[in-house]
């Protein structure tokens, strides 16, 4: 069955560490999302790609990045992990057409400690 | 004012009641609008979608979508503990592409 997996699921790092964390569909969504979850602030979009090279800022930017060198992929980056980015953080993918449903992966949940 | 509004509750019915659950969202070019439903610990899943002014139903789940007034409602009948969960708005705003903006969702307890 076609899906979507992040990974790690949990992870604990330290301050001024880059992480990496790995989204991965099979759906062949052209597009795809990073959102990272906080008490009190819903869901907040990061990064999102309309497809292999295309990477466009969202709202709460500022310290991650992402690429899309395949349709399946779409890592998220920490360049500099701070206290700031403990979060959970939810990949989506999306048809290009159709009703802008996303479908969302499983999470992860980071700690910088 | 934020782009999409909810009541963060908790909202508590009893088992077997009408719960209903409210969104208001700021941009009236708003096109498509949407219900998940997210369990403690785990992701979002699409409950419903809507587009058009009027009810949709889809078993136990209605929602209603007034654009002048510009509110989104989801009614669940027959309400179940199952059904206890964060229920989260979004709306494809106009201009946002292909973006979903979420609201910060309603905590509703469905108790015995």
């Amino acid at each position: 069955d076609a899906e979507i997996t992040q990974s790690p699921r949990h992870k604990i790092t330290e301050t001024g560490r880059q992480v990496t964390l790995a989204c991965h569909q099979t759906w062949n969504h052209n597009n795809m999302f990073w959102y990272r979850q906080d008490l009190g602030h819903g869901l907040r979009l990061i990064h999102y790609s309309y497809g292999v090279q295309d990477t466009n800022k969202g709202e709460v930017s500022d310290g991650y990045s992402v690429s899309r060198s395949n349709t399946e992929d779409l890592p998220l980056t920490l360049e500099s992990a701070a206290s700031s980015q403990t979060s959970v953080y939810f990949c989506a993918s999306q048809l290009v057409a159709g009703n802008h449903e996303q479908f969302f992966g499983p999470g992860t949940r980071l700690t910088v400690l | 004012q934020k782009e999409v509004e909810q009541n963060s509750g908790p909202l508590s019915v009893p088992e077997g009641a009408i719960a209903s659950l409210n969104c208001t969202y700021s941009d009236r070019g708003s096109q498509s609008f949407f219900w998940y439903r997210q369990y403690s610990g785990k992701s979002p899943e699409l409950i419903m979608f809507i587009y058009s002014n009027g009810d949709k139903e889809d078993g136990r789940f209605t929602a209603q979508l007034n654009k002048a007034s510009q509110y989104v409602s989801l009614l669940i009948r027959d309400s179940q503990p199952s059904d206890s969960a964060t229920y989260l708005c979004a709306v494809n705003p106009t201009g946002g592409g292909n973006k979903l903006t979420f609201g910060t969702g309603t905590q509703l307890k469905v108790e015995l």
